[in-house]
């Protein structure tokens, strides 16, 4: 199927630790990007990359490091978690056509991270 | 950057009761607007997109939404809403010429049956 997968869907850790969640997609895309939307689901942008390129970076704490080894993947590793880092965090993908982004964006079924 | 507005955080309706969410967005060039809409437990799905042409702009599940730019709105409409429509609702605008999307904060609906 062409979609967005994130792995692992569920992922319930202790405070202190460090995690990592993958995202993949097969549609040929050549930005992706990760969420976090937290417990009243509000929705925020945390980075997006393009073509391999960090090119949107929010206010995020240093402790979360996106990393995209190639346009198909990209993937969120968290040092440190705190028990604030509880969301569900989601990837997303779309397509740049030549200068203009349509940005249409297809998501991934999301990761529901728990800190204790 | 753009921001937006939705105006109605939770919706409570009976079902076949008409429909409309608030999206307002500030930003003042041209943009893309969308409605994405999250049931329960699922990821974000596209309901709808305006990228350019016809403001009236028609989607799936017989959801439509009209762009009016002098209002700087993009409101969410349905005619008759189903108990299968009970989700939460997120209008979303990104700028012509970047990937910055920005969501609103969403509006929960829920449809008594």
């Amino acid at each position: 199927d062409t979609a967005v997968s994130q792995t692992p869907k569920y992922l319930v850790t202790q405070m202190g630790n460090d995690k990592s969640i993958k995202c993949e997609q097969n549609l040929g895309h050549d930005t992706m990007y990760w969420y976090k939307q937290d417990s009243k689901k509000f929705l925020k942008i945390m980075f997006s990359y393009n073509n391999k390129e960090l090119i949107i970076n929010e206010t995020v704490p240093n402790r979360f490091s996106p990393k995209s080894p190639d346009k198909a993947h990209l993937n969120l590793h968290i040092n440190s978690l705190e028990l604030g880092d509880s969301a569900v965090y989601f990837c997303a993908s779309s397509l740049r056509r030549g200068s203009r982004s349509y940005n249409e964006q297809f998501f991934g079924p999301g990761t529901r991270l728990t800190v204790l | 950057a753009q921001s937006v507005s939705q105006h109605n955080h939770h919706v409570i309706l009976s079902e076949a009761a008409s429909l409309e969410l608030g999206c307002n967005y500030s930003y003042g060039g041209t943009v893309n607007l969308f409605w994405y809409v999250q049931y329960p437990g699922q990821h974000l799905q596209l309901l709808l997109k305006y990228f350019s042409g016809d403001p009236l702009v028609k989607g799936i599940k017989g959801f439509e939404a009209e762009f009016i730019k002098s209002k700087f709105s993009f409101n969410l409409r349905k005619p008759s809403v189903q108990w299968s429509d009970t989700a939460e609702y997120f209008c979303a605008v990104n700028a012509n010429n970047n990937n910055d999307m920005r969501f609103g904060a969403g509006t929960r609906l829920t449809v008594k049956p």
